[in-house]
């Protein structure tokens, strides 16, 4: 199976604040990759697929990059409804795999 | 628009069985892949299972094959998820979620339910 490993596994932040989560997978995956965001109580939702598209409806400020092990999602200015936990996935190859996950507090 | 609404956990003891089902709408249930994935209390993500839309194909999670079978229904529109053998480890909350339309999106997930705890105990 793939592994995802995402890093840092927690960070605090300001608002206002660029925050940068990486993933990195033991296998390249080419750009089979998306990102999710959740928060306490709720269910995921999806951000980004195919590495660096933007769902509808999520705002401009998250971005996603990269393809082969190697990606990021970026987010240019947090805001105070972006304080949650977000996790990556592969769909490259099943079993289908998450990253661990990375919590975006309040500093 | 999509709505996915999972019925049917509660407490089962060690060994015991339990079935979820996942009632959708807001969408065409019979063109589109299903998932289901889980997440232990305080944990991260773990997929589960998937049902292609024509049930032609199911894939598991190493961790519950053999245990667990995803089926459907399409004339009712809804998921199911019979768990057998359960374990401690199976607690969590499990969401049915949707798989998209194209060979790629088919593997990630647009749109989750709310989730059924499951909890799994002596």
């Amino acid at each position: 199976a793939i592994q995802l490993t995402q890093s840092p596994s927690s960070l605090s932040a300001s608002v206002g604040d660029r925050v940068t989560i990486t993933c990195r997978a033991s296998q390249g995956i080419n750009y089979a990759l998306t990102w999710y965001q959740q928060k306490p109580g709720r269910a995921p939702k999806l951000l980004i697929y195919d590495a660096s598209i933007l769902e509808s409806g999520v705002p401009s400020r998250f971005s996603g990059s990269g393809s082969g092990t190697d990606f990021t999602l970026t987010i240019s200015s947090l805001q105070p409804e972006d304080f949650a936990t977000y996790y990556c996935q592969q769909f490259d190859s099943y079993p289908l795999t998450f990253g661990g996950g990375t919590k975006v507090e309040i500093k | 628009q999509v709505h996915l609404v999972e019925s049917g956990g509660g407490v089962v003891q060690p060994g015991g069985s339990l079935r979820l089902s996942c009632a959708a709408s807001g969408f065409i249930f019979s063109t589109y892949g299903m998932h289901l994935v889980r997440q232990a209390p305080g944990k991260g993500l773990e997929w589960v299972a998937f049902i292609h839309y024509d049930k032609s194909t199911t894939y598991y999670a190493d961790s519950v094959k053999g245990r667990f079978t995803i089926s459907r229904d399409n004339s009712k529109n809804t998921l199911y998820l019979q768990m057998n053998s359960l374990r401690v480890e199976d607690t969590a909350v499990y969401y049915c979620a949707k798989g998209g339309l194209s060979l790629s999106s088919l593997r990630y997930f647009d749109s989750w339910g709310q989730g059924a705890l499951v909890t799994v105990s002596s």
